[in-house]
Formats: structure tokens, sequence, C-alpha cells
């Protein structure tokens, strides 16, 4: 079944203690992204990865890095996760070189609680 | 400066009604547009794309107006199903989904 997996679903955690979000893909797709989406401020975009080895940043990047060394992974890590970062996180891929293509693959997403 | 405004809602319709709902953008350079729905605490889920000519998938209808720069979504005979938001979305790059924009969506009650 082709899908988008993220490990945890749910996590609470404290204040500064390292955690990584895993997301992987069985598509192929070249495109992923992370997205956090918060009450009244829709989904916002944190990075983005458009091959392996290849990342950019997205609207909301500040404390936290991804890496992309296997096309189907791409894992969120918070160094020094704060409160602020209690979310609901989604990770998507897509496939590239599709004229208009706009269809992600979103997980099933990530609920964070930072306390 | 990426833009998407949708109308919050949330919209309460009556089962059976019809229901349209608007999403503007600010770069006229948009080149792709989208509608998806979101259930309660489950992902994004592609519900249809937004050709110029407008197009049509049974009940819903979206409609793309490039001269006054939005999109419309036109659901007929609701469903208690479609309870859900609409995200609208935005693509300001020619293919790839590196451009895409969401809206902050348009929540949809259908009531009984």
């Amino acid at each position: 079944e082709a899908q988008v997996t993220q490990n945890p679903r749910y996590l609470i955690t404290v204040t500064g203690k390292k955690l990584t979000v895993t997301c992987s893909q069985n598509m192929n797709h070249e495109y992923m992204s992370w997205y956090r989406q918060d009450p009244g401020l829709g989904l916002r975009q944190i990075y983005y990865s458009m091959n392996v080895e290849v990342t950019d940043k997205g609207d909301v990047p500040e404390g936290y890095k991804v890496s992309r060394k296997e096309k189907r992974n791409f894992p969120l890590i918070l160094e020094s996760p704060s409160p602020n970062q209690t979310s609901l996180y989604f990770c998507a891929s897509s496939p590239q070189g599709v004229v208009g293509a706009g269809e992600l693959f979103f997980g099933e997403g990530s609920r964070l609680t930072v306390l | 400066r990426k833009e998407v405004e949708q109308d919050p809602g949330p919209f309460n319709v009556p089962e059976g009604a019809t229901v349209a709902f608007n999403c503007t953008y600010s770069n006229s350079a948009s080149q792709s547009f989208f509608w998806y729905r979101q259930d309660c605490r489950k992902e994004p889920k592609l519900l249809m794309s937004v050709y110029s000519s407008g197009n049509e998938d049974g009940r819903f209808t979206a409609q793309l107006n490039r001269a006054s720069q939005y999109i419309s979504l036109l659901i007929r005979d609701s469903k208690l199903s479609d309870s859900a938001t609409y995200l609208c979305v935005v693509n300001i790059l020619p293919g790839g989904a590196d451009g895409l924009t969401f809206g902050k969506g348009t929540h949809l009650i259908i009531q009984p």
C-alpha cells in the first residue's frame, strides 16, 4: 500500500530533550516536506527536500533540522525542543516533474507536546 | 509575499443544501490551484485540482477566476460526510510541489 508513515504519532516530552520524528514513504517520491499545523495559523512549511541530499528552509525552520540521506526517509529533528514547538506535525511527499502537480501525500500526523 | 485567504467559517449548512466558498490569492503569477479536504485531527487529502475551464467531480465543482484572483468550490446536495475543513492550495511555480501555499481552511458543518 502506498503510504507516508510518521513516528511517533503522539509524544509528550520536556524542554531541551532532543527528539526525532521519522518520516518514510514507499512511493519513490523525490519531494518530501514537513509542516506544522496550529489553530488559527493553518499549515506552515518547516523544511522541504527536492531530492536526496537537497534540503531547503520553508517558512518556519527555526528550531528544526532535517536530513535526506535516502530517498524514502526525511526525519525531522528537534535538537532542543521548546513549548512553542507543541504542535501537530505532518510529513508529506510528492512526485516531481509532473506538470501542475500539487498532490501531496500526507502522513497521519504526529502530535507533539513539549512541557 | 505568499498569501492565500479563506473565510474560516464555520459554515453551518443543512443537509441537502448547496454551499459555496471562495479562496483569494495574492500572487498573480500563481500557476495551479487545488482544494484539499481535512477531517478533524486527520491529514489533508487532495479533493480536486482546479482547472482554468472549471471542473466538476460528482457533487463538487471548482472554478478559477484569474482576473479577480480567486478560486471557488461548490458542493451540491451536501451530505453529513461533507463536514470537514476545506483547504485552498495555490502553487506559484510550474510543475512540482515546492511552491505550494496553503490557506488556513474553511470549516464546513453539515447539519441533519
